[in-house]
């Protein structure tokens, strides 16, 4: 049975680095073709898609926050990270990771955590 | 990146009715699509793959149908437990996008 957690801090200041954790269980990223995104979801908004470690670290970000997301993996404890740089605002959403196999949907999603931005 | 455009944007729809969402590809993505439903305050879960693949365990009231750049989704028998937010997803390209979504409604 594939489970997946968000963890991580509820209330991050603007300007400051987020940092989320996805502990998971059920799959192993050191086995082909397994996948792990983080999806995002404002208040009452759409979905948007972030970023995608694959099992052989492949990694793709969203063009539009490339420059600001970084995505790891600690294989050994069933975790990836996602940090996102100088938040603001805007970044306020329920973060979501999700099991990808083969990089393609999400089969499997976790329960979501809901990070706000606010001074 | 591929724009995916849902239509309509809102439903109104009775218990028992065919309801059909429709999800537009900027360009062509094959079949390279699934459908999700949310329910408020969940994550969503995935009903339909590979543009018409009906995900394990879902209803065969669900359906989809499509490739190119037009898809659609189809709910033949609307149920009570159906009334939700439903999205798109293309993975034919990175990044994945996703349409903006179609609530629908009790009538």
């Amino acid at each position: 049975q594939i489970t997946l957690k968000e963890s991580g801090p509820t209330l991050v200041r603007p300007t400051q680095t987020l940092t989320l954790t996805c502990t998971f269980s059920g799959f192993s990223l050191s086995t082909s073709e397994e996948g792990v995104v983080w999806i995002r979801q404002p208040p009452g908004k759409a979905l948007e898609w972030l970023a995608l470690l694959y099992w052989n670290d492949d990694k793709r970000y969203s063009p539009s926050l490339s420059s600001r997301l970084t995505i790891t993996k600690d294989t050994s404890k069933n975790q990836v990270v996602l940090t996102m740089t100088n938040v603001g605002p805007v970044d306020t959403a329920t973060y979501y990771c999700g099991y990808s196999r083969l990089a393609r949907f999400l089969n499997y999603w976790g329960q979501g955590i809901l990070v706000t931005v606010s001074s | 990146d591929i724009q995916m455009t849902q239509s309509p944007s809102t439903l109104s729809a009775s218990v028992g009715d065919r309801v059909t969402i429709t999800c537009r590809a900027s360009q062509s993505i094959t079949s390279w699509l699934a459908w999700y439903q949310q329910k408020p305050g969940r994550a969503p879960k995935v009903l339909i793959f590979d543009g018409s693949s009906l995900e394990s365990g879902v209803p065969p009231r669900f359906s989809g149908s499509g490739s190119g750049t037009e898809f659609t989704l189809t709910i033949s028998s609307l149920q009570p437990d159906d009334f939700a937010t439903y999205y798109c997803q293309q993975y034919n390209s990175y990044p994945r996008t996703f349409g903006q979504g179609t609530k629908v409604e009790i009538k």
